[in-house]
């Protein structure tokens, strides 16, 4: 039973277009979602956040919608750079004040070429 | 801050031996997470503890496998007895509550049980 789903395994796209990677989620209560960068050998890193009362989070060239009805959040990367080759993770936590207990999809691959 | 440390960082042990991995939280987090991740199953929460003490250990796949938190900044896995399918990289991560970033995981510790 996955809650959270990133259905592309792997995404490529040329440096200076745009990179959408997609998320989608099943449970309604989750109220606050993370996208985290990883490189090989590494672990994974923090990128952007977004609540659930938001529709929109914008950081530099990344930015997160939610779209609450539809279970779906997206991570847009304007515009792509070599170096933002690596696995996404999309994430999520459950509702509750003190529920720090995070979901994580499965991953996307992004290569930019050069 | 060195961020969280885990070790070892490859461990290649032998089927039915005893394997402990290791983890050093960034000081004054309060929580601390250990993930395992997979091909088939993606980054997948094991436990999870607070104040060092376990909130939910309902990841945990089997009796196999333990976790402990003696103090703030150390944290152990043990897998007794290891076995091939446990094969897998295990992160551990920790955050603070409140204010709420998200976490910060380690490199990992790549475990091969052949």
């Amino acid at each position: 039973d996955q809650q959270v789903k990133q259905n592309s395994p792997s995404l490529s796209v040329q440096e200076g277009r745009i990179s959408i990677l997609n998320c989608d989620y099943t449970n309604s209560m989750f109220d606050y979602f993370l996208w985290y960068k990883k490189y090989p050998a590494e672990g994974p890193t923090f990128l952007i956040s977004i609540s659930s009362i938001k529709d929109k989070n914008e950081d530099g060239r990344f930015t997160v919608f939610l779209n609450k009805s539809a279970k779906h959040l997206s991570l847009h990367i304007v515009p792509s750079q070599p170096g933002d080759s690596a696995v996404y993770f999309c994430a999520a936590r459950g509702a509750g004040g003190s529920n720090y207990k995070l979901t994580f999809g499965k991953g996307t691959l992004l290569t930019v070429n050069p | 801050d060195a961020g969280v440390i885990q070790s070892p960082r490859h461990e290649v042990t032998e089927m039915g031996q005893e394997v402990t991995l290791r983890c050093k939280p960034i000081s004054g987090h309060d929580y601390l997470f250990w993930y395992r991740q997979t091909m088939m199953r993606g980054l997948e929460l094991l436990i999870y503890f607070n104040n060092n003490v376990p909130i939910d250990d309902s990841g945990m796949p089997e009796d196999r496998f333990s976790a402990k938190m003696p103090n703030a900044s150390f944290s152990t896995l043990k897998i007794q007895p290891s076995e091939p399918r446990d094969s897998a990289v295990y992160f551990c991560a920790s955050s603070l509550a409140g204010g709420w970033g998200g976490y910060t995981f380690g490199s990992g510790t790549r475990l091969t049980v052949v």
